[in-house]
């Protein structure tokens, strides 16, 4: 069983268009995350919930809206996409919001046109 | 404000030969905690070892360990006996204590073992 599984691991879209990916955790955690990796490489905190509240609103467009119905899922979706948002976005979950390692998910790339 | 540095973009290792990673460090936390992960080609993020500030000993798991010294802000990681599998990017974090609670990435170290 994954323990952090992220769909779709692969997106291409029009620019303009609006997308979603979804998360979800089996590892009982109380906290997830959103994390984006530019072509650089760069890991980027984009968002983080613990028990589905938002702690952690990094300086994001607000393009971006991040929704979590409990605490084992967090979506991620994004309007009006543009070439700049192309980008592997990675889903992680942590047992707590100041404790442990991140759980990675596989990562979904998202590429815009 | 917390930083994380890795200076090495890149580093090269003969088979079978360890290797250090850098990693320097800043925060104004009493506690914290250093983490590293290794990204392989095919892109999961893989946990491979953890410091925490106040532990007494350096932390080991397997071929690797964590040289910390903590009054110089540094945390490498070491990879012994390398193998062809260890080629990969290999990511420095910091998590602290107070204020936000995610882990904050250095910039990575592309690591290639050479057969």
């Amino acid at each position: 069983d994954t323990a952090v599984s992220q769909t779709p691991k692969y997106l291409v879209t029009q620019m303009g268009n609006d997308k979603s990916i979804k998360c979800e955790q089996n590892l009982g955690h109380d906290t997830m995350y959103w994390y984006k990796q530019d072509s650089k490489k760069f890991l980027k905190i984009m968002f983080s919930y613990n028990n589905k509240e938002l702690i952690i609103n990094e300086t994001v467009p607000n393009r971006f809206s991040p929704k979590s119905p409990d605490k084992a899922h967090l979506n991620l979706h994004i309007n009006s996409l543009e070439l700049g948002d192309s980008a592997v976005y990675f889903c992680a979950s942590s047992q707590a919001a100041n404790t442990g390692e991140l759980f990675f998910g596989e990562g979904s790339r998202l590429t815009v046109l | 404000a917390q930083k994380i540095t890795q200076t090495q973009p890149g580093m090269f290792v003969q088979e079978k030969e360890a290797v250090t990673l850098d990693c320097t460090y800043d925060t104004s936390d009493p506690s914290y905690g250093l983490f590293w992960y290794k990204q392989p080609s095919s892109g999961e993020m893989i946990f491979l070892i953890y410091q925490g500030s106040y532990d007494q000993q350096n932390a080991t798991e397997g071929r690797y360990s964590l040289n910390f010294q903590k009054a110089r802000k540094s945390a490498n990681l070491v990879i012994s006996a390398s193998q062809l599998g260890d080629s990969a990017m290999y990511f420095c974090a910091m998590r602290g204590t107070t204020g936000a609670n995610n882990l904050f990435f250095g910039t990575g170290t592309r690591l290639t073992v050479i057969p």
